[in-house]
């Protein structure tokens, strides 16, 4: 069975720092890893997509990691700003080619001016 | 282009009754999947239609349904509502599915409160 954690499960950042948020996974047989972002009461916007040959991908500020045989993905901030404060969520497919994707809890970061 | 778009955006029903939410996706994309989000379980997939068949399903009694018509548009369905079935309903659209490794949009969810 797939297991995602993420910690923290809440973050709060002074503007300007740089920061990481951890997922982790228990089933290191996945086709890729998903970030997504979340504000409060929305739906999820895609961040990243990193298929399972890749280690890294990168998009403005923000670069993601994924380590398959350690069960880890980092996504990493930079330069942290107000408008980064959401919730960050990862998945990860599960069970074969007509599976479905297993979500985090997501970490709730809040960035203050 | 048009975002994903589910109606309606918040709705109160009774328990006992039931609710059809829908869910139109980007044009194009032939994969719809459902999720309930809930503060304590967080995200959990309800189900999966790919070119109105469907493709996969999560954990949830039979009282949770659902459909793909030859549009790509979805509902989902819930029956003899539940106060526990008070959640964020999530669709989310792709091209080819949620698992293919293509990127998955989502829309901003229909919320539903059961009393």
């Amino acid at each position: 069975k797939q297991e995602v954690t993420q910690i923290p499960a809440a973050l709060s950042v002074p503007e300007g720092e740089n920061l990481v948020l951890n997922c982790s996974f228990t089933d290191s047989a996945i086709y890729n890893l998903q970030w997504f972002r979340q504000d409060p009461g929305k739906g999820l916007t895609s961040l990243l997509l990193i298929q399972s040959s890749q280690r890294e991908q990168t998009s403005g500020r923000l670069n993601a990691s994924l380590d398959k045989s350690s069960g880890r993905s980092t996504l990493y901030i930079a330069a942290s700003q107000p408008g980064d404060s959401a919730t960050y969520l990862c998945a990860v497919p599960y069970g074969g080619s007509q599976g479905n994707l297993i979500f985090g809890k997501g970490t709730k970061l809040s960035v203050k001016p | 282009k048009a975002g994903v778009t589910q109606t309606p955006r918040y709705l109160i029903k009774t328990r006992g009754q039931q609710v059809t939410l829908s869910c139109s996706p980007i044009s194009g994309h032939r994969s719809v999947s459902w999720y309930q989000q809930t503060p304590g379980q967080g995200l959990q997939f309800l189900f999966e239609y790919f070119s109105e068949t469907q493709r996969n399903k999560g954990n949830f009694p039979g009282r949770f349904s659902g459909r793909q018509f030859s549009n790509s548009r979805s509902e989902m369905n819930v029956s003899t509502l539940e106060l526990g079935d008070s959640a964020l309903y999530l669709c989310a659209s792709s091209l080819v599915g949620q698992i293919q490794g293509n990127t998955i949009y989502f829309g901003e969810g229909s919320w539903l409160t059961v009393v």
